[in-house]
């Protein structure tokens, strides 16, 4: 299974955008990429995921570098209900999930 | 759409105890089911993967005798923890995938908090 790397912690004034990294560059040519975040004591929430192409839906937008070894989570506008730990995750047909130890965004005022 | 629930959301009991856990999904039916377990300050750990009619598949160093889990029907499956002990305790986690479609996300109940005495 594919490894990620994600900075451990991030901080984003409330109001900017929220600009996560993600590396994995031994993602497979079938592993699509996953985006889930986990707000304290709740289960993970999806975002978004994509296989090469950026993907924007009404949480967030993914841009997928042309090699696909990394991708970047853009939160346009955070809010302070953004704060939570977000993790990236390659997943190919087993739909297997791998968690790292993510990054923790903090949303400032 | 897609909501997953889970329940208990909380259980505290005594060691020795055999504790099940119920996943539904709500709104969609899952061909597959996963089971996950989060010790405090760490990482989701996948403990298996389950099946609608067949046995679950473990992931490595998870015993299969002690963590029950059947997958009955397409949007029910259940986890039992047998004769739980302290080490036990944890936050216990299910996703269940939408079936029929490829490269669906996998969505997540709310955890079960399992605290053995």
């Amino acid at each position: 299974d594919a490894k990620t790397t994600q900075p451990t912690s991030m901080d984003c004034a409330e109001g900017r955008a929220a600009n996560l990294p993600c590396n994995h560059s031994t993602i497979s040519g079938n592993e699509y990429v996953y985006w889930y975040r986990q707000i304290h004591s709740q289960g993970p929430q999806y975002i978004i995921h994509g296989l090469k192409n950026n993907e924007t839906n009404e949480m967030a937008s993914l841009i997928i570098t042309e090699d696909r070894k990394s991708s970047t989570l853009i939160l346009p506008h955070a809010t302070l209900r953004d704060t939570a730990v977000y993790y990236c995750s390659p997943a190919g047909s087993n739909y297997k999930l791998t968690f790292g130890k993510g990054t923790l965004l903090t949303v400032n005022p | 759409g897609a909501v997953v629930s889970q329940h208990p959301s909380w259980v505290i009991c005594k060691s020795g105890t055999s504790v099940k856990i119920e996943c539904r999904s709500l709104d969609f039916q899952a061909t597959t089911m996963f089971w996950y377990r989060q010790f405090p300050k760490q990482s989701l750990m996948l403990m298996a993967t389950s099946n609608e009619g067949s046995k679950a598949t473990y992931e490595q160093g998870v015993e299969k005798d002690k963590f029950l889990i059947n997958h009955a029907s397409l949007t029910l499956s259940t986890l039992t923890v047998t004769s739980a002990h302290p080490e036990d305790s944890s936050f216990y986690i299910c996703s269940a995938r939408l079936q029929g479609f490829s490269n669906q996300p996998q969505h997540f109940g709310d955890g079960t908090r399992l605290s053995i005495l």
